[in-house]
């Protein structure tokens, strides 16, 4: 069975800080990866996803980036981060056909 | 441009009663919808499926019914539980390509005891 561990599971940041998330998983190999962020009072939104190493592709613009150095390892980062940054961080994988499977979480506050 | 919406943001349900969670969407490419159940502090985790060549799909308590011509699908629970209080989202996908689904932006289910 698969899992996903996502560090650090709560994060404080000052604006203008740099910010890394990893995400790592296992029992599986060539997943394609997700990181999606929920934001208070919005939805989940799909920020980047991975189909393999080195491939990222963004969903959204904006100051964050993502990077996947090797299989089983998806980073989410930014250079300066902003208050609206603030949420929930959940990095995800593709489970079963049409079905994904979510890590813990990590939740970033912005001050 | 929201594709996936939930509209209504809460619902208050009584123990043992029927919990109706509905979810819209706009693009007709869509053909997989999915719901998942997120608990605070945790990530979301799969409850039920339907693909788009069914009208209805059934697992237990849960029910999912489709209607492509209305781009509209709704989640059924009954009887509802007090340990169902959480936030469901509706997500949307295309199954040519990458998996990349769409959320919508949830709703928040209490049922009261």
């Amino acid at each position: 069975s698969q899992t996903i561990h996502q560090w650090p599971a709560t994060l404080v940041q000052p604006v203008g800080s740099p910010l890394s998330l990893e995400c790592t998983v296992e029992g599986t190999s060539n997943p394609n990866l997700y990181w999606y962020r929920q934001a208070a009072g919005r939805g989940l939104q799909l920020l980047f996803y991975s189909v393999g190493i080195g491939q990222i592709s963004s969903e959204v613009p904006q100051n964050l980036s993502a990077s996947r150095p090797q299989d089983r390892q998806f980073i989410l980062s930014s250079k300066k981060l902003l208050l609206s940054d603030s949420g929930f961080y959940l990095c995800a994988v593709d489970l079963t056909y049409n079905e994904q499977f979510f890590g813990p979480g990590t939740r970033l506050t912005v001050l | 441009d929201q594709q996936v919406k939930q509209n209504s943001p809460s619902l208050s349900v009584q123990e043992g009663r029927i919990s109706i969670l509905n979810c819209d969407y706009t693009n007709s490419m869509f053909d997989y919808f999915l719901w998942y159940k997120k608990y605070p502090a945790e990530g979301p985790t799969f409850l039920i499926s339907i693909s788009s060549i069914k009208d209805k799909n059934e697992d237990g308590r849960f029910t999912v019914f489709l209607n492509k011509s209305a781009k509209h699908l709704s989640l059924h629970i009954v009887p509802s539980q007090p340990g169902d209080s959480a936030v469901y989202f509706c997500a949307a996908s295309r199954t040519s390509g990458t998996y990349k689904y769409i959320f919508g932006t949830g709703t928040r289910l209490k049922v009261l005891a």
